[in-house]
């Protein structure tokens, strides 16, 4: 599975779009890029998936480029609830990273 | 749907006794994951069964530490014996594994909190 890189952490203000990158420059053709967010405490939390095109969900967008090198998490209008850390995974075993810590501001 | 079952949610116990956690994962899917979280390591993959049958093991720390799956509703990961640097929680997740290799969308308990003394 490939590996990924993230920033250990992020600000964002309340209501505004928080933009998370994940670098994942060792990925192979046929494996998918997912996000899992935790939120304290709990267990971590399906967001989103995609292999090549963008895709939207109810909780977020995910933009892949062109060469699937690097993808981006965008919450449109970040609220207080989604203060959490954010996981980059590539590849179907599911392996965690550090991720980055979001800190949603009022 | 219930959801991920874990139990126990808590357990205390002493150094060398053993310790067994308990997942019962969603009815219908055939990919089960136990994973380890501490503040220094972070989210750690243990093991994963596809269809109960262990597939990877390479991140189960020792010998001390097993995992079954008799069936498709239930597993189990034990610790004998339990050390100090086995406290964690202890997550359980279960998904549904396409004919294709893509793993879905990864449905996570609510975790067992384990402290050794």
């Amino acid at each position: 599975d490939a590996k990924t890189t993230q920033p250990p952490s992020m600000d964002c203000a309340e209501g505004r779009a928080a933009n998370l990158p994940c670098n994942h420059s060792t990925i192979s053709g046929n494996e998918y890029v997912y996000w899992y967010r935790q939120i304290h405490s709990q267990g971590p939390q399906y967001i989103i998936h995609g292999l090549k095109n963008n895709e939207t969900n109810e909780m977020a967008s995910l933009i892949i480029t062109e060469d699937r090198k690097s993808s981006t998490l965008i919450l449109p209008h970040a609220t207080l609830r989604d203060t959490a850390v954010y996981y980059c995974i590539v590849g179907g075993k599911l392996i965690f990273g550090q991720g980055t810590e979001l800190s949603v501001k009022p | 749907d219930a959801g991920v079952i874990q139990s126990p949610r808590h357990e205390v116990t002493e150094m060398g006794q053993e310790v067994t956690l308990r997942c019962k994962p969603i009815s219908g899917h055939n990919s089960l994951f136990w994973y380890r979280q501490t503040m220094m390591r972070g989210l750690e993959l243990l093991i994963y069964f596809n269809n109960n049958v262990p597939i990877d093991d390479s991140g189960m720390p020792e010998d001390r530490f097993s995992a079954k799956m008799p069936n498709a509703s239930f597993s189990t990961l034990k610790i004998q014996p339990s050390e100090p640097r086995d406290s964690a929680v202890y997550f359980c997740a279960s998904t549904v594994k396409g004919s294709g290799g893509r793993t879905g969308e990864l449905f996570f308990g609510e975790g067992s909190r384990l402290t050794v003394l």
